[in-house]
């Protein structure tokens, strides 16, 4: 089945104790996104990867890194996480760059992480 | 830059309804629009995506249409049922977008009352 897996589904933590999220696909796509959802607020984009290697900064960069070492996996990294970092996160896929008229984003199911 | 505005942010209808959800953008220069159903605590799914070059999309109970020179999107849906009861919104791709040319809307909350 054509998805996009993210873990860990929940997760609390503490505040400074470093975390990864991890996201893989198995669409062989090239592109690939993460965002974070906030009440009011609605979806964000932290960075993105338009290939291996390849990456950029969203719009709510701050406090997170990426890496695109394999084509299907991009995970987010939290160094010292910190509260105002709870929130629900997403991983997202797409076979293209999303410049391309006819590309779908393919979504994770979402983890939602807590930081006391 | 870029910016999505769906109206209303919820809406609660009787089951067997037709509902019209709006989403419009202020730069009409885009590539693509997409429809995205979410449910609580879950993931996006894409319901529709309508090309710069199309007018609308059908799959089902769902009509998207789409008029760029004004800015303007609709999801048409159909005789609507309990389990049509989400989240649903719209995104745009163009060059005046986010960081990659996405720009999403905050959603309409949708319920359908049985």
């Amino acid at each position: 089945e054509a998805q996009v897996t993210q873990n860990p589904r929940y997760l609390i933590t503490v505040t400074g104790k470093k975390l990864t999220v991890t996201c893989s696909q198995n669409m062989n796509h090239e592109y690939m996104s993460w965002y974070r959802q906030d009440p009011g607020l609605g979806l964000r984009q932290i960075y993105y990867s338009m290939n291996v290697e390849v990456t950029d900064k969203g719009d709510v960069p701050e406090g997170y890194k990426v890496s695109r070492k394999e084509k299907r996996n991009f995970p987010l990294i939290l160094e010292s996480p910190s509260p105002n970092q709870t929130s629900l996160y997403f991983c997202a896929s797409s076979s293209r760059a999303v410049y391309s008229g006819a590309n779908v984003l393919t979504f994770g199911a979402g983890s939602r992480l807590t930081v006391l | 830059k870029q910016e999505v505005t769906q109206i209303p942010a919820a809406l609660s209808v009787p089951e067997g309804e037709n509902l019209v959800l709006n989403c419009s953008f202020t730069d009409s220069a885009i590539y693509n629009l997409q429809w995205f159903r979410q449910d609580p605590g879950k993931g996006l799914t894409s319901l529709l995506l309508i090309q710069s070059s199309q007018r609308e999309q059908t799959s089902g109970r769902l009509n998207a249409s789409l008029d760029k020179s004004s800015g303007r999107s609709t999801l048409y849906i159909a005789a609507s049922q309990p389990g049509d009861s989400a989240t649903y919104l719209c995104a745009v791709t163009g060059p005046g977008g986010g960081a990659d040319g996405l720009t999403f809307g905050k959603g309409t909350h949708l319920i359908i009352q049985p």
